[in-house]
């Protein structure tokens, strides 16, 4: 079965840089998409990028050159940082896994992490 | 960006009841919608895909219709079980947008 499991920090600080982790089990990296997304307090909720099978990457505009989606292959992680953060970016954040190009719903999710911005 | 529209943000219905949770997009979509479903602790569950595919491990009760701009998740016969979170998420185009969340409470 596919599993898929966030870490990370609960806590950063503005301006500072949020680094979380999704942990795979049961699948591959190597095959499908692999998807951020957040849940904003009330309920609003934001794509913010994936990595592709092949390492290539595709992220929201909103987000602009502040995120980067990478991934270890031989741990089959893939990993979100998302620079110079503000209190905005407080949300609870889940790794997915999507079928991609023409099918970029999520089949499988992590439970999520809830992320904190404050000093 | 596409506009997801999820008019009713809170729904209560008694269990045997049926439900309509509507999504309108601000643009054509074609049937590219996807439904989920989240409960408090759990993980978010696909439920429909190609705005009236049923994933596997769905109950038939949940059933998805529409195209263009207006779709809709149906729930015949609640269960006690599917209170929760639902959400509608366009996937024509990028950014990847998803509807502002229907709250379904059981009576």
């Amino acid at each position: 079965e596919v599993q898929l499991q966030e870490s990370g920090p609960g806590l950063v600080k503005p301006s500072q840089s949020l680094s979380l982790t999704c942990s795979v089990t049961g699948y591959s990296i190597t095959s499908n998409y692999w998807g951020w997304i957040r849940k904003f307090p009330g309920n609003k909720m934001e794509w913010m990028g994936y990595i592709s099978y092949s390492g290539s990457t595709s992220y929201n505009p909103s987000l602009k050159s502040r995120i980067s989606i990478t991934r270890d292959t031989s741990k089959n992680q893939f990993f979100l940082q998302l620079n110079s953060v503000t209190t905005e970016d407080t949300a609870t954040y889940y790794c997915a896994r999507s079928r991609g190009r023409i099918r970029d719903y999520f089949d499988y999710w992590g439970q999520g992490v809830m992320v904190t911005v404050s000093s | 960006d596409v506009q997801m529209t999820q008019s009713l943000s809170y729904l209560a219905a008694s269990p045997g009841e049926s439900v309509s949770i509507s999504c309108k997009a601000s643009k054509s979509i074609s049937n590219y919608l996807a439904w989920y479903q989240q409960k408090p602790g759990e993980a978010y569950k696909l439920l429909i895909y190609s705005g009236s595919t049923l994933q596997s491990g769905t109950p038939s009760r949940f059933s998805g219709s529409g195209s263009g701009t207006d779709f809709t998740l149906t729930i015949r016969s609640l269960e006690p079980e599917d209170f929760g979170l639902y959400y509608c998420q366009q996937y024509y185009e990028k950014p990847l947008t998803f509807g502002s969340g229907t709250k379904l409470e059981i009576k």
